[in-house]
């Protein structure tokens, strides 16, 4: 049975660094079919891709969030993270991470979610 | 950049169906993908590839897509449908877009 759980600070400063690490578990990170990616919900609103990352360490990133996004994964751990620089009260969000799949090369999909993790970024 | 566009909020009476669309340049040639999300929880997923639903999902929910569009359909909606309904795609260049939503109220 496939769980993701994001872990991290709940309070993070206005221009220091957010990270959040997900932990996968019923499934091994480096499934060949899978990526794995981070998405962001400001509250009352919708969602916001952050950006995706396979085992291997190929990454693709939200344009509108290239420059403060990284994203790496600790294989051994069967984890993923996310940094995100120079907060502002615009990155207040629920983090979650999720199992990316795609159906053909035509459709993709986040099949597994985690719960979410809630950071406000305030002083 | 790309985007997609969904209308704001729908209402269905109970046991009647609704469609909700999705519109956008990303869905050319691609299907859309379709999360449910009620309050206070994680998103869903309930529709992917040409009208798949992952295991758990009633057959109430279907999805297609034609051009620029795509639908998601509740036949015979139930209480518990009501949720916000978020589609997705990826474009061309690998960024994973979201509509906006829509809300769906079951009366």
């Amino acid at each position: 049975h496939l769980q993701l759980q994001e872990s991290g600070p709940g309070l993070v400063k206005p221009s220091e660094t957010l990270s959040l690490t997900c932990t996968v578990s019923g499934d091994s990170i480096k499934n060949k079919n899978y990526y794995w990616g981070w998405i962001r919900q400001p509250p009352g609103k919708g969602l916001e891709w952050i950006g995706s990352i396979y085992y291997t360490g190929t990454t693709y990133e939200n344009e509108s969030l290239k420059g403060r996004v990284t994203l790496s994964v600790d294989t051994s751990k069967n984890q993923m993270s996310l940094k995100l620089t120079s907060v502002t009260a615009a990155d207040t969000a629920t983090y979650y991470c999720a199992r990316r799949g795609t159906s053909g090369i035509s459709s993709a999909y986040f099949d597994f979610w985690g719960q979410g993790s809630l950071v406000a970024v305030s002083s | 950049s790309s985007e997609l566009t969904q209308d704001p909020g729908v209402s269905v009476a109970l046991g009647q169906t609704v469609t909700i669309t999705c519109r956008g340049d990303s869905l050319t040639g691609k299907y859309g993908t379709w999360y449910q999300q009620r309050p206070g929880q994680a998103p869903l997923l309930v529709i992917y590839g040409q009208n798949n639903r992952p295991s758990g999902i009633p057959d109430r929910f279907s999805g297609s897509t034609s051009g620029t569009t795509a639908s998601l359909t509740i036949t015979a909606a139930q209480a518990e449908d009501e949720a916000d309904y978020y589609c997705h795609s990826r474009d061309n260049y690998g960024q994973n877009i979201f509509g906006p939503g829509t809300k769906v109220t079951v009366l």
